[in-house]
């Protein structure tokens, strides 16, 4: 079984301020881990994946997460955030054979000028 | 390149009509194939996903199925929608644990 809980349904931050999105999973097997970035009105899109190769990801956009296998976390960061990074963001844990990610409920990222 | 192919963009549909949302995908074959529901501050729902043709999994008893008539065609039906059955429908399809999704249909029942 797996599960995803992402803390804080809202997060707000200034223009330029760190971004920082948290995730916490839960997986019966070694996890394959995602961000996912969603626009108004809009699919979702890949930010991220782990998958064991490396604990720091680095994605698009200036995004980066780190996992942390003791604390069973994998959350979500950028340095400075941008007006443009407004959006909903979903963490996501998979598992091999037949695919089936579960998401966290999302986290709407507000940024203020 | 692959593609993923979802319409219509938006919906309104009485409560008691059917409902048909088709979703292809080009560039690959015998993909897997997923569809989801976001229903307003509820995150996503996992409605049916396929690993092949004719092969559906149901995730949630619901007024909904699916069909996948061709390899690379999944669509989403219910003979007479509810007003529960509101909300932002995704398509999306796999490749190396990565999910590609559509851009959705906005479906109000009224």
């Amino acid at each position: 079984a797996q599960s995803v809980t992402q803390l804080g349904s809202h997060v707000s931050v200034s223009e330029g301020a760190l971004v920082l999105l948290r995730c916490n999973y839960s997986s019966s097997v070694p996890p394959y881990l995602f961000w996912y970035v969603q626009y108004p009105n809009q699919g979702l899109q890949l930010l991220l994946k782990y998958t064991s190769a490396a604990t720091l990801v680095k994605g698009i956009n200036g995004f980066e997460a780190e996992f942390k296998k003791s604390e069973t976390s994998f959350h979500l960061t950028k340095p400075s955030a941008h007006m443009s990074d407004a959006a909903e963001y979903f963490c996501a844990v998979g598992s091999g054979g037949s695919y089936i990610p579960t998401f966290g409920r999302g986290t709407s990222l507000i940024v203020h000028p | 390149s692959q593609t993923i192919h979802q319409w219509p963009a938006t919906l309104v549909q009485p409560v008691g009509s059917p409902l048909s949302l088709e979703c292809t995908v080009e560039g690959t074959s015998n993909p897997n194939l997923y569809w989801y529901r976001q229903a307003a501050g509820r995150g996503l729902q996992l409605l049916f996903y396929s690993v092949g043709i004719g092969q559906i999994s149901s995730e949630v008893p619901q007024n909904l199925s699916a069909s996948r008539p061709q390899d690379r065609q999944f669509i989403l039906s219910s003979k007479k929608l509810l007003l529960s059955d509101s909300g932002f429908y995704l398509c999306a399809w796999a490749v190396e644990e990565k999910l590609f999704f559509g851009s959705g249909t906005q479906l109000s029942v009224l």
